[in-house]
Formats: C-alpha cells, sequence, structure tokens
C-alpha cells in the first residue's frame, strides 16, 4: 500500500509569513500533484510535478518534486488569508491519475 | 463550462439503509472517479467508471458499488449503512481518466446515524 504522510498537519501563521508542507512517501511516484480544498467544496489542483528534481512556481507558491519522485514539498511566500486550505498532496503510482493516492493533509490557516 | 455537480449535497440516513449519490461531469468528460474523505482516512479512492464500465477499483467492501450511465453521469450506491460511512463523498471528472486533470465536484456529505 502507498502512503503519502503530509507535515506537518496543522500549520497557524500571520500574514506576511512564509510556510513549507512536506509531502513523504516511502513509494515512488509516476506524478504528485498538489490540491487545495476549501470548505464545502472539492480540491482544486494546484500544480503536477512529474520529473524528479523539476520546480514549479505558481505565483507565491513553489512546488518541487524529490530527486527519486517519493517526496514533495510546497513553499508558500509572504502567506496571505487567502492561502487558507487544505492543502493535499497526491500520488500518481499506478500510472493513472483517475486511481489517486492522497496525502494525510496540511490544515493551513493565514490570520491578519 | 458548468463544473462537475453532486447530488444531493448532504445526506442523513440511518444505519441499515442504503443510499444512491450521483454525479453529473463535465461535458465531454468520459471518466469519473469517486472517493470518500473522512477526518481519520482522509481522502481514499473508491471506483473510476469509464465508459460505463468500472476501471479501476480501490479497496473498499462489496456495500460500495457505482454505475456509470451513457451519458457519463455516474452513480454510486452504499448497502446496509453504518455509522463509519459517514463521510463526504466526492466525484471527479476528467476527459478519458489516465494522467489528466481531475476535476471535483463539491461532494455530497453524508451522515450516518
Amino acid at each position: 500500500t502507498q502512503l503519502l504522510e503530509q507535515s506537518p498537519q496543522f500549520l497557524s501563521i500571520q500574514e506576511g509569513e512564509n510556510l513549507t508542507v512536506y509531502c513523504n512517501s516511502s513509494s515512488v511516484f509516476s506524478s504528485l500533484q498538489w490540491y487545495r480544498q476549501e470548505p464545502g467544496e472539492g480540491p482544486v489542483l494546484l500544480v503536477t510535478v512529474v520529473t524528479g528534481g523539476e520546480v514549479k512556481k505558481l505565483k507565491r507558491l513553489t512546488f518541487q518534486f524529490g530527486d527519486a519522485r517519493k517526496d514533495s514539498s510546497l513553499h508558500i511566500t509572504a502567506a496571505q488569508p487567502g492561502d487558507t486550505g487544505l492543502y493535499l498532496c497526491a500520488g500518481d503510482g499506478a500510472g493513472t491519475a483517475s486511481k489517486l493516492t492522497f496525502g494525510t493533509g496540511t490544515r493551513l490557516q493565514v490570520t491578519l | 463550462k458548468a463544473g462537475v455537480t453532486q447530488t444531493p449535497r448532504y445526506l442523513i440516513k440511518t444505519r441499515g439503509q442504503q443510499v444512491t449519490l450521483s454525479c453529473s461531469p463535465i461535458s465531454g468528460h468520459r471518466s469519473v472517479s469517486w472517493y470518500q474523505q473522512t477526518p481519520g482516512q482522509g481522502l481514499q479512492f473508491l471506483f473510476e467508471y469509464f465508459s460505463e464500465t468500472q476501471r479501476n477499483k480501490g479497496n473498499f467492501p462489496g456495500r460500495f458499488s457505482g454505475r456509470q450511465f451513457s451519458n457519463s453521469r455516474s452513480e454510486m450506491n452504499v448497502s446496509t449503512l453504518e455509522l463509519g460511512d459517514s463521510a463526504l463523498y466526492l466525484c471527479a471528472s476528467s476527459l478519458w481518466g489516465g494522467r489528466e486533470t481531475q476535476y471535483f465536484g463539491p461532494g455530497t456529505r453524508l451522515l450516518v446515524l
């Protein structure tokens, strides 16, 4: 069974601070996705990383896929209240993104 | 383009009953996947349907079943409900499945009493 552990589980920070969320596994994934989920809604895809060592930037968010494709990180610079939500990583280990293995989730709260 | 819609949004049932949830994918999408989200287990894959056929299945008991219609709309059914089935049930659609981006619906929140 492929497992994805995220850390930290909860994070409460003030606007303007930086943070990093980690997603770790002992399994290799073909690709890894990051989602954000807000209350009452389904997860929304932020990014997909495919190549080991890949770094992708989405405005203030930086995503990195580990060289061995077993781990990933999400770094947010100068967090804003709009970044509040549940961040989920998800691995595509079966060769199909339709059967994703989701991480345990990191709940982020950004206050003014 | 309208997003993925799920009905109903909220549902309360009692133990032993059965329930059917519905998912309408984005127009043109043929792959529909279902997930269960609980605070303790997180998001877990239930099954995927493509062209009316179940293509992938997660590790859930046979009480959980689904089907897909010719218009790609999908339903999932849970029979003999247990308290532990209380969860947010999410469906996601994509054009062909595989490595494509999935788009999630808002979910159906099921409470079993």
